[in-house]
């Protein structure tokens, strides 16, 4: 089955910083990833996304690209803020199945300290 | 506008109880999830609903029953609660295989 492994937390930084958080996949077809954020005492929130191998989903200064040769998809930040303190989920589905639901990491904890 | 709401955020009720959670999106999506995050932050989907039709249903309790009276509105029912069932509920919702949108959560504690 497809599943997504991603790097203990939790992870402290200081702030300006490089980030880099590692997330890899199984999956059976050729599956869309994502990264989404939880800050504290919110929902989830997409962060960015890539449906195919090579693509680079980016957004607020975080990017992350599917490369399908590695089954990886890190997310990295080249300055990380005291405002990037939040649980960061990397989540595959795969579109073959049809709307199928996300298949979660277990998360990451950041912790940005001034 | 909020797109995707869920009430109650927090709930807190005794063993045996009988509640229900409501969930309500505006994007004009088709799916609709529940999913269940518990204290070590994992999340698992609980349900799917494609155009008001259940096409998952993952290994939960028969205690817990969705209903979607229509495409906008996924609520989750959850008979005879248990402790077990502390945990932080999410809805979202999803056009086709694309990126889904969550709710803010309802934080549901069983004393």
């Amino acid at each position: 089955g497809n599943s997504v492994t991603q790097m203990e937390g939790p992870v402290t930084l200081s702030e300006e910083a490089f980030l880099t958080i590692n997330c890899t996949y199984t999956a059976t077809g050729y599956p869309s990833l994502f990264w989404y954020v939880q800050y504290p005492g919110e929902g989830l929130q997409l962060l960015l996304k890539a449906t195919k191998a090579d693509d680079k989903g980016s957004n607020k200064g975080f990017e992350a690209t599917y490369r399908k040769e590695t089954t990886s998809f890190h997310l990295e930040k080249g300055s990380v803020q005291v405002s990037d303190s939040a649980v960061y989920f990397c989540a595959l589905s795969d579109p073959f199945l049809g709307n199928t639901p996300l298949v979660f990491g277990k998360g990451t904890r950041l912790s940005v300290i001034a | 506008d909020t797109a995707v709401s869920q009430t109650p955020k927090y709930l807190v009720t005794q063993m045996g109880n009988d509640k229900s959670i409501k969930c309500e999106q505006n994007l004009g999506h088709d799916t609709m999830y529940w999913y269940k995050q518990d204290s070590k932050k994992f999340l698992k989907i609980m349900f799917s609903y494609n155009n008001k039709e259940l096409i998952i249903n993952e290994t939960v309790p028969n205690r817990f029953s969705p209903k979607s009276p229509d495409k906008a509105h996924l609520n989750l029912h959850i008979n005879s609660l248990e402790l077990g069932d502390s945990a932080v509920y999410f809805c979202a919702s999803s056009q086709g295989q694309w990126a889904q949108y969550f709710g803010p959560g309802t934080r549901l504690t069983v004393l």
